[in-house]
Parts: C-alpha cells; sequence; structure tokens
C-alpha cells in the first residue's frame, strides 16, 4: 500500500500571514494524483485542492497553493493571507491515476489560527 | 452539491451490541467508502464498494462488514461492538473511473462511543 506522511500533527499561524503544511508519499508508480482536503472543526471534509503527477506546474486555488517535487516525492500546501476559517485539519491523499478510487491519506496537520 | 448523509452524528453503544452505522449519497455515485478516523493514524479505510452488492476489504476490515443492497445507500455493521471501536467514523462517495475530477465527498462522520 502507499503510504502517505505528514510530519506536523500540529501547526500554528497568525491571522493573515503565511504557513506550509508539509506532506511526503511514497510510491512507485509514475503517474498518480495528489489531494489536500480540508476538515473544519465538527464538519465535513472538503476538497481544497489536486494536483496530477505528470503536471510540472504546481496547482493553485486561490489563497491556496502547492509546491509538488516529484522526485523527492513532496507535496507541500502553502496558504497565504490565513483567516480564522482557515482553522482545521489537513489531510494530504494521494491517489493512483489508472486503477478504481482508493485514496491513501496522511495522518493529518491541525491548524490553528491565531487572531 | 454532492450530498453524503451519515444518519447519526453521535452515537452510544453498549458492548456486545450491534451496531449499524447508514450513509446516503445523492448523487448516483458507484463507489462508497467507509473510513474510520483517530487521533495520530489519520483515516483509514475500512471497506469500499464500487457497485450494488459488491464490496472489498480495506486496511482494518476486522470487527466490520458492510451492506449495499441500493446504489444510494451503504451501511456499515459492528456485529458485537467493542472498547476499541470507539472513533470517528467517515462514509465518503465518489463516480467511478480514474479521472482526477472523480474525488471523494464526505458525510459529516459519526462519532461513535462503545461503552
Amino acid at each position: 500500500a502507499q503510504t502517505v506522511t505528514q510530519s506536523q500533527p500540529e501547526m500554528s499561524v497568525q491571522e493573515a500571514e503565511t504557513v506550509t503544511l508539509s506532506c511526503t508519499y511514497d510510491t512507485s508508480e509514475s503517474d498518480y494524483y495528489l489531494f489536500w482536503y480540508k476538515q473544519p472543526p465538527s464538519r465535513q471534509m472538503i476538497l481544497v485542492i489536486r494536483q496530477e503527477a505528470y503536471k510540472q506546474q504546481n496547482a493553485t486555488e486561490n489563497r491556496f497553493s502547492v509546491n509538488f517535487q516529484k522526485a523527492a516525492k513532496s507535496f507541500s500546501l502553502k496558504i497565504s493571507d490565513s483567516q480564522l476559517g482557515d482553522a482545521a485539519m489537513y489531510f494530504c491523499a494521494y491517489r493512483r491515476s489508472n486503477t478504481g478510487n482508493q485514496f491513501y491519506f496522511g495522518t493529518g496537520t491541525s491548524l490553528t489560527v491565531i487572531p | 452539491d454532492v450530498k453524503v448523509t451519515q444518519s447519526s452524528r453521535y452515537l452510544v453503544k453498549r458492548t456486545g451490541e450491534k451496531v449499524f452505522l447508514e450513509c446516503v449519497q445523492d448523487m448516483d455515485h458507484e463507489n462508497m467508502f467507509w473510513y474510520r478516523q483517530d487521533p495520530g493514524l489519520g483515516l483509514r479505510l475500512i471497506y469500499f464498494s464500487y457497485d450494488v452488492k459488491m464490496k472489498e476489504k480495506g486496511d482494518i476490515p476486522e470487527g466490520y462488514s458492510v451492506s449495499r443492497e441500493k446504489k444510494e445507500r451503504f451501511s456499515l455493521i459492528l456485529e458485537s461492538a467493542s472498547t476499541n471501536q470507539t472513533s470517528m467514523y467517515l462514509c465518503a462517495s465518489s463516480e467511478h473511473g480514474t479521472s482526477i475530477r472523480n474525488i471523494q465527498y464526505f458525510g459529516a462522520g459519526t462519532r461513535l462511543s462503545v461503552l
């Protein structure tokens, strides 16, 4: 099974500042997909951003962007201009591109935003 | 919007009881999933289903079974609940296919306590 590692169980950021959440993964595949999901307190998990491994350009979604380093098997999430509503648990996830829909999730990073 | 509904937000059961967790999705998705979420362990896949009456074991199926009699409904069954099954349970659904657009949509979760 693929493994996804999030080495930061908890992070904090000052409101309006920038924070980067780390994620590394292990795979022998050359093509795959990577995702960041957000789970706000007591609310359902939603997709933040996704990246195709064969695309060199880093994905961006408004204040959220990724730094995808394929050779290093690293997929970090950068949140710019942090807002109170960004406080949540963030999960990095991996999915193979050619079979099924099984996702492999990391252990999560709990982000606190300090007013 | 995709809606994945889990029948209970909180459940308290006694050791040895048979427990049913229900999940319904309204987007005609082929795939449905049950995860268990524990602090420091992230999301672990219990079972998934890619069609009616079809099921596949995930990473931690022991002590659980599932039922999918209708496309929109996927039930998780704890045949004889034990205290180590106290956890947050998340249901998810997705379309079948390999596109990066086929992401997983999550329910709000059921927090189960087994006493």
